[in-house]
């Protein structure tokens, strides 16, 4: 596609219930990375996902949140027991990661986004 | 851990006035990129600068990378009401395979 694409939009859910969030990357862009922005903040670092490497897990804040990628194509998020801290939109990003002397060399197309709202 | 701070948080100027965002990291870059982001929507690229001591300049704003890589600047001239938005700096650590944003600056503009 022409660019990094997210669904649903928007989310409402109540608490307790599982959410799933679909990432479609950039065709062709090994890396994906999900991001998680509460209304007013920064970027928050959940989890990257590199080619067929072990993702990097590190941000993400709990057990309760998972996330799966098929290859180089389609991510979803998976947020389990959804909490009213939760609520935030969260952004999906893809690159093509040109790793050059150990450096990044490559840009991140942003997705517009999913805002989710737990009640 | 590993952290990216930016400032001012917020800085609201008048149209025609000039806007400088600082950003700081607590380790040395191997390069750093910075993002607009307008009110609800997502971040934009807008440059990568790699180099140390680089300056780089996209019409009205211009791009600093310090000489010990651990900090870069953004400065906007003659602000214009479509330079409303955040702006993140993004680092990308030495030895790590992933960007750390920064808290990103907001800038409003008054006309």
């Amino acid at each position: 596609g022409a660019g990094v694409s997210q669904s649903p939009s928007n989310k409402v859910t109540e608490k307790g219930k599982d959410v799933e969030l679909r990432c479609d990357p950039i065709s062709g862009h090994t890396a994906l990375y999900w991001y998680r922005q509460r209304l007013g903040q920064g970027l928050e670092f959940l989890i990257y996902f590199q080619g067929n490497s072990a993702p990097d897990k590190s941000g993400l804040p709990s057990d309760r949140f998972s996330a799966e990628r098929t290859g180089e194509s389609v991510s979803t998020l998976t947020i389990q027991r959804t909490q009213q801290e939760d609520s935030a939109v969260y952004l999906c990003a893809s690159s093509s990661h040109m790793v050059s002397s150990g450096r990044s060399t490559d840009t991140q197309y942003f997705g517009p986004g999913t805002r989710l709202t737990v009640l | 851990g590993q952290q990216v701070m930016q400032i001012p948080q917020y800085q609201h100027v008048q149209e025609g006035e000039d806007f400088t965002t600082y950003c700081n990291s607590s380790t040395t870059l191997s390069n750093i990129q910075w993002y607009k982001q307008r009110p609800g929507g997502h971040p934009v690229f807008l440059i990568q600068l790699v180099k140390s001591g680089e300056v780089k300049k996209q019409k009205r704003l211009t791009f600093q990378f310090g000489e010990a890589k651990k900090n870069s600047s953004l400065h906007i001239t003659a602000t214009q009401t479509t330079d409303v938005g955040t702006y993140f700096c993004a680092g990308y650590p030495s030895g790590t395979y992933k960007y750390i944003f920064g808290t990103g600056t907001r800038l409003k503009v008054l006309a």
